[in-house]
């Protein structure tokens, strides 16, 4: 267990749908990044907080976006999901962003049908 | 671009044999590195990671791997694998500042899956 929590574990949805995913880092973690696990893509970084502010954008589409609460716990919101959507979204926590090494939750399952 | 490149996508061995999975990096500066490994239906599990000294570096359930500068590579090993060890295993990259904090995010590889035959 690496004390990152994700809720929740699977999502069934259809498209044109709205979903949140929320994270909740580990204990002190104040920077929190999501990723997109997909069989044709792999693990994509999509966007990085670092307490409460957004510090790095990666591979997120515009239907998309995230935020980071004062309690650091954060939220990615998918919008307008199409099938292609469906994939293992992770997030992970790490002390700061110059503290490398990232910790990982256990995913949220999206199936867009 | 950055990238990071894992030769095998499949490797299938017997218990007990010995384990090299492959991973090479294209990136314009220092980086750190990690394995992370991924058993069926649970989340990416940090194995082990590289930032600066010994280049060989040992991490959980036995893994090492040696990162080798000139070749741009970071293989992950184990001499004697178990059925439990039967994952998916991950490398991955981050620029290194001066200071040794980080640029820019974790670039992942494609992934190895290692099925052990018991």
């Amino acid at each position: 267990d690496s004390g990152v929590t994700q809720t929740p574990k699977h999502l069934i949805t259809a498209t044109g749908q709205r979903v949140t995913l929320r994270c909740s880092p580990r204990s002190g973690d104040l920077s929190v990044y999501w990723y997109q696990q997909s069989l044709d893509q792999g693990l994509q970084f999509l966007i990085q907080y670092y307490n409460g502010e957004e510090r790095a954008k990666g591979n997120i589409l515009e239907r998309f976006s995230a935020q980071q609460f004062p309690d650091l716990h954060s939220e990615l919101n998918l919008s307008s999901l199409e099938l292609g959507d469906s994939a293992l979204y992770f997030c992970a926590s790490s002390p700061r962003p110059q503290q490398d090494t990232q910790y990982f939750g256990p995913g949220t399952r999206l199936t867009v049908l | 671009a950055q990238s990071v490149s894992q030769h095998n996508h499949h490797v299938i061995l017997s218990e007990a044999a010995s384990l090299e999975l492959g991973c090479n990096y294209s990136y314009g500066g220092t980086v750190n590195l990690f394995w992370y490994v991924q058993y069926p239906g649970q989340h990416l599990q940090l194995l082990l990671k590289y930032f600066s000294g010994d280049p060989l570096v040992k991490g959980i359930k036995g893994f090492e791997a040696e990162f080798i500068k000139s070749k741009f590579s970071f293989n992950l090993r184990k001499p004697s694998v178990q059925w439990s060890d039967t994952a998916e295993y991950f490398c991955a990259v981050i620029g290194r500042m001066n200071y040794g904090g980080s640029q820019g995010n974790l670039i992942f590889g494609k992934g190895t899956k290692l099925s052990v035959k018991p």
